[in-house]
């Protein structure tokens, strides 16, 4: 089944600076990759995902880059502010008509925090 | 953020108590899952439904028990836990599974 491991597993930055969280993945049939965002005492919430048909998306200050052929995907986050202080997980899963009873398989976590 | 709701949102419980978790999806979905979440295990798959269906159980101990009568509930009945499964434990949906899921809030279980 797939695996999917996470890098780092904390990461400090000084606002302002860049952060990349980086995540490798197992199996090459994997073709969903979304990102969440977990506050301290929130749920974890969507902010981001890609499709392997597409190398790079954005979104404002965050962006997703994918390299199939490595089978690893990084989130990229720009001009960071204290408010991206959380925990950051990546996920992966196969297509829905291969993965029959597959859900997404996430990453260990990155706590991000955001140095004023 | 009221598509998936969870109740309580706190819990105390005994050991030799028998409680409830109840989760509620508003979207639509056909999938449904538990997860435990720790400080040692930050996302732990324990449940996952499919049209009521339950296609995945990860080596979860008895004491939990799943339950899901219609694609819109969730429930998770414990009994008899013990202290180290105090936890944040999360339901979430999806449209089906392998699609992006949505996060209920969570119920803070304590096991006193």
């Amino acid at each position: 089944g797939e695996n999917v491991e996470q890098h780092p597993s904390t990461l400090s930055v000084q606002e302002g600076d860049s952060a990349v969280i980086k995540c490798t993945y197992s199996d090459s049939a994997s073709n969903y990759f979304p990102w969440y965002k977990q506050e301290l005492g929130k749920r974890p919430q969507l902010i981001i995902d890609i499709r392997s048909n597409v190398g790079e998306k954005k979104d404002q200050r965050i962006a997703v880059t994918l390299n199939k052929t490595a089978k690893h995907f990084s989130l990229h986050i720009t001009e960071t502010q204290p408010e991206d202080s959380a925990v950051y997980f990546c996920a992966a899963s196969p297509p829905p008509e291969d993965s029959g009873n597959t859900p997404l398989v996430f990453g260990k976590g990155t706590r991000l925090s955001v140095i004023a | 953020e009221t598509g998936v709701t969870q109740t309580p949102r706190h819990l105390v419980m005994g050991m030799t108590n028998k409680k409830s978790l109840k989760c509620e999806q508003h979207l639509g979905h056909n999938a449904m899952y538990w997860y435990k979440q720790s400080a040692k295990k930050p996302l732990e798959l324990m449940f996952v439904y499919s049209l009521e269906e339950r296609v995945e159980n990860n080596s979860v101990p008895s004491r939990f028990s799943p339950e899901c009568p219609n694609s819109s509930h969730l429930f998770l009945h414990l009994h008899t836990l013990q202290p180290e499964d105090s936890a944040l434990y999360l339901c979430a949906s999806s449209h089906d599974i392998s699609y992006e899921q949505y996060f209920g809030p969570g119920t803070r279980l304590t096991v006193t």
